[in-house]
């Protein structure tokens, strides 16, 4: 299947801090990429959608100032998580869709585990 | 309001028997339909999918069934290992947009 790749796996920072993670489609392109939010015990929380090219789309409740969302290119999109705190402390997960002639498919990066201290 | 449901927060089923999660949805213009597995700390992994034109998909162990006049769909895992314990979400898209997914059932597959 197709594979996507998130850098780092695993960030520690302190209060006030910014953290940027990568996500990247590493053997396809995608104009579309999510990134998902989840809380222990909790099921994948969509923050925002990242379009290649253009201003990502923001699910409501998520600050666009705080978790900054850049997708340059096809196969790279970046979250940055500005003046995180510890309430920030979370494990985000991207996605990636891959565009079929008949159906399209998300396929999930391995997650960031974020905690801020 | 869930526009996909998964009523069943967690499953326990014995090894080699039939686990069946079941997913509703109440958007009747989802024409796509994906289950996807989860371990602990892991990013959720595909595992199988259903056009809204087919009724069944098969791929080995896993066979998705789709009943669009009841909006309903089920993942079967048969016969259940060890290591398909995992939380199984649901998730459903319209043209390829809009990917949403359920809150997602643990299943315990018990040796």
């Amino acid at each position: 299947g197709a594979v996507v790749s998130q850098h780092p796996s695993w960030v520690i920072c302190k209060s006030g801090t910014s953290v940027k993670i990568e996500c990247r489609s590493l053997d396809f392109q995608a104009t579309t990429m999510f990134w998902y939010r989840q809380f222990p015990k909790q099921s994948l929380m969509l923050m925002a959608t990242s379009n290649e090219g253009s201003k990502a789309t923001y699910e409501q409740g998520v600050e666009k100032d705080k978790f900054l969302i850049n997708h340059a290119s096809l196969t790279l999109s970046t979250l940055t998580v500005t003046s995180a705190h510890p309430e920030d402390s979370s494990f985000y997960i991207c996605s990636a869709v891959l565009r079929a002639r008949v159906t399209d498919t998300q396929y999930f990066g391995p997650g960031t585990r974020l905690t801020v201290l | 309001d869930q526009q996909v449901k998964q009523n069943s927060p967690s499953l326990s089923v014995q090894e080699g028997r039939i686990s069946i999660l079941n997913c509703d949805y109440t958007n009747s213009m989802f024409d796509y339909f994906l289950w996807y597995k989860k371990y602990p700390a892991e990013g959720p992994t595909f595992l199988i999918s259903i056009s809204s034109i087919k009724d069944k998909n098969e791929d080995g162990r896993f066979t998705v069934f789709l009943n669009k006049s009841a909006k309903h769909l089920s993942l079967h895992i048969v016969p259940s290992q060890p290591g398909d314990s995992a939380v199984y979400f649901c998730a459903a898209s319209s043209y390829g947009q809009n990917f949403v997914f359920g809150p997602g059932t643990r299943l315990s597959v018990l040796p």
